[in-house]
């Protein structure tokens, strides 16, 4: 059991650049969701999926999207990089989406936008 | 957006000191609480899950509390050990976290 695993761990674009965050996990969970931890901030959550073919918005979704064709993989896309979007990503993944399940995060790739 | 604060910001205990910290939240529409440890250079890992008013949950040394009538969570660590270093995290409602409390403890 993997548990929810990340790639790449560090990638640094250039302003304008585009790219793929890599999430998969395989605990059959139905919710997943993508978070960026910036210094002085608490996790934020960007989008989240509660299974295959349903995403939403979280609190800072402009600049990306997702998608989630399998119950296992949840991309994340960076449609032109900005340096706003330097930071720490990290996906999660639960059960159920539920308040009340437990929530797993993969490693994080740290995202240097110059 | 909800807000949820934790204090102290940081922390440092000599080996074998207790300690604790605090996590508020808005009291309305609350349904979940979580705790979590984060080490350095880690990803964050679940301590506990906390859905009731008077809810107490124990894991060793870590035990924590739940008052959700007034808006608040107690983290305890009693006798700390310099592995329980790290930054605690809570989050209501699954998604919205607090800032943390980066506790260092020294031996």
């Amino acid at each position: 059991n993997a548990g929810v695993t990340q790639t790449p761990k560090f990638q640094v674009l250039k302003t304008g650049q585009s790219m793929t965050l890599q999430c998969a996990q395989d605990m059959n969970h139905e919710y997943m969701s993508w978070y960026r931890q910036d210094p002085g901030m608490g996790l934020r959550l960007i989008h989240y999926s509660v299974g295959a073919g349903i995403t939403d918005q979280g609190e800072v979704p402009n600049g990306y999207n997702v998608s989630r064709s399998t119950t296992e993989d949840f991309p994340l896309r960076l449609l032109s990089a900005a340096p706003s979007q330097t930071s720490v990503y990290f996906c999660a993944s639960s059960l159920r989406r539920t308040g009340n399940y437990e929530q797993y995060f993969g490693p994080g790739t740290r995202l240097t936008v110059t | 957006i909800l807000n949820v604060e934790q204090s102290p910001q940081s922390l440092h205990v000599q080996e074998g000191d207790s300690t604790n910290f605090t996590c508020s939240f808005p009291s309305s529409n609350f349904y979940a609480l979580h705790w979590y440890r984060w080490e350095t250079a880690k990803s964050p890992e679940a301590l506990f899950v906390m859905t009731l008013n008077g809810d107490e949950k124990k894991k060793g040394r870590i035990s924590a509390t739940l008052n959700t009538k007034e808006g608040y969570s107690y983290l305890y660590i009693k006798g700390s050990q310099p592995e329980d270093s790290a930054t605690y995290l809570c989050a209501i409602q699954k998604v919205t976290f607090g800032i943390g409390t980066k506790l260092q403890v020294i031996p």
